[in-house]
């Protein structure tokens, strides 16, 4: 059984610009959710999708979005980039949803903004 | 506020030895507690997870205790190998469905 996916693995931006990160849970698993890991915050988490609807959040400004489409894809956005964005951001899927089930995560997204 | 501290930051141990990974959290009303392993530039792995109800969990040279009312888990390391030299996690989920992830202790096991 594949692994959870996301694309790309690398990506520099500019500030200002918007960012589309993208995540593929493992099949048959329905939730997916964010984080954002730096070294000076840690991880924390962004939010939580499961079948197609956002079902919990982080404390992150609304620049962070995303969505969840029907085959459980999910993508999130960062609009506005600024420095303090620059982060690996991983996402993590499950076949239940909520943190308490144990989550399979990707190798993530390192994102540099300049 | 759910506060998670893993101390120390980073610990070097000779290969073979024993060893304790110390996690602490502040809101004892967790629903439960969370060991990871990261590799670096890797995502996660999750090694361990104790419901509230519990008292430890074992996986292999892993076992991982909970003690809600002192608002400690630990994380023990039987027999130490080099691969087992990454960064460990750990993350309380709270009552609201939300998880407070710990900065991790960073082990490396010396040949």
């Amino acid at each position: 059984k594949a692994g959870v996916t996301q694309t790309p693995r690398y990506l520099i931006k500019t500030r200002g610009q918007q960012v589309t990160l993208s995540c593929s849970p493992i099949s048959g698993h329905r939730s997916v959710s964010w984080y954002q890991q730096t070294p000076g915050q840690g991880l924390q988490f962004l939010f939580e999708y499961f079948s197609e609807t956002q079902r919990n959040k982080g404390n992150f400004p609304g620049r962070f979005s995303g969505r969840q489409f029907s085959n459980s894809r999910s993508e999130m956005n960062v609009s506005t980039l600024e420095l303090g964005d620059s982060a690996l951001y991983l996402c993590a899927s499950s076949f239940d949803p909520g943190a308490g089930y144990e989550q399979y995560f990707g190798p993530g997204t390192r994102l540099t903004v300049t | 506020k759910q506060e998670v501290t893993q101390i120390p930051a980073a610990l070097s141990v000779p290969e073979g030895e024993n060893l304790v990974l110390n996690c602490s959290f502040t809101d004892s009303a967790i629903y439960n507690l969370q060991w990871f392993r990261q590799d670096p530039g890797k995502g996660l792995t999750s090694l361990l997870l104790i419901q509230s109800s519990q008292r430890e969990q074992t996986s292999g040279r892993l076992n991982a205790s909970l003690d809600k009312s002192s608002g400690r888990s630990t994380l023990y390391i039987a027999a130490s190998q080099p691969g087992d030299s990454a960064t460990y996690l750990c993350a309380a989920v709270n009552r609201d469905d939300k998880i407070i992830f710990g900065k991790g202790t960073r082990l490396h096991i010396l040949p």
